[in-house]
């Protein structure tokens, strides 16, 4: 199995400033890699695919970067509305799938 | 639009079994595979296993194998998800998620989650 390990669990910023999430697979996943952000009480949502790419509707202030085991999501200038947690997940091994543990960004 | 509409709450007692049911409408049923994905309160999201709704084949995570059982009815685009023997540690919220058949992809349109609670 494919583990993925995000970090940092918590990750405190200021509106207005960047955020950057990490996320490492155990072997490569190539570009096989997403970002989900949820909200309390919601399911989650697809932000990120191809490591890079993003979904319909998601704002150019997300942005997605690496390969093989090394991910990143930027945030590039928190909106009140970013703060939430973010999951990443690897579709390498499909049909088979895992998530990282998460990262919650909260308001500094 | 494209949406996936799962059922509502459950409460099950130790032992027993639930099926969640997630209904797909907008888009063709048989064109992508149905995923579930289930979080404990406060938890992090954990895969479950997949079906696709066109041949009716499956593939569980190993965790859940030989409890966890997932069938379509086609005629009315429907996937379903059953899982037996359910004890305390089972309580979480289950989503059901496509992904194009085709694949490898990411879950792009995801259910609204039902609640399952087991408790005596």
């Amino acid at each position: 199995e494919i583990v993925m390990t995000q970090s940092p669990a918590t990750l405190s910023v200021s509106p207005g400033e960047r955020a950057t999430l990490s996320c490492r697979a155990s072997q490569s996943v190539s570009s096989n890699l997403a970002w989900y952000q949820q909200k309390p009480g919601q399911a989650p949502r697809l932000l990120i695919y191809g490591a890079s790419t993003r979904a319909t509707g998601i704002p150019a202030r997300f942005s997605g970067s690496g390969s093989g085991t090394e991910f990143t999501l930027t945030i590039s200038s928190l909106q009140s509305e970013d703060f939430a947690v973010y999951y990443c997940q690897q579709y390498n091994n499909w049909p088979q799938y895992t998530f990282g543990q998460g990262t919650k960004l909260e308001i500094k | 639009q494209v949406q996936l509409v799962q059922s509502g709450a459950e409460v099950k007692k130790p032992g027993a079994s639930v099926k969640v049911s997630c209904k797909a409408s907008g888009y063709t049923f048989t064109s992508y595979d149905i995923n579930w994905v289930r979080q404990a309160t406060g938890q992090g999201l954990e895969w479950m296993g997949w079906m696709n709704p066109n041949s009716g084949n499956t593939g569980y995570a190993q965790k859940f194998q030989g409890r966890v059982t997932m069938t379509r009815n086609t005629s009315i685009s429907t996937a379903y998800m059953e899982l037996s023997s359910l004890r305390s540690e089972d309580t979480a919220v289950y989503y059901c998620a496509r992904v194009d058949i085709y694949g490898p992809g990411a879950f792009d349109i995801w259910g609204q989650g039902t609640m399952v609670t087991v408790s005596s």
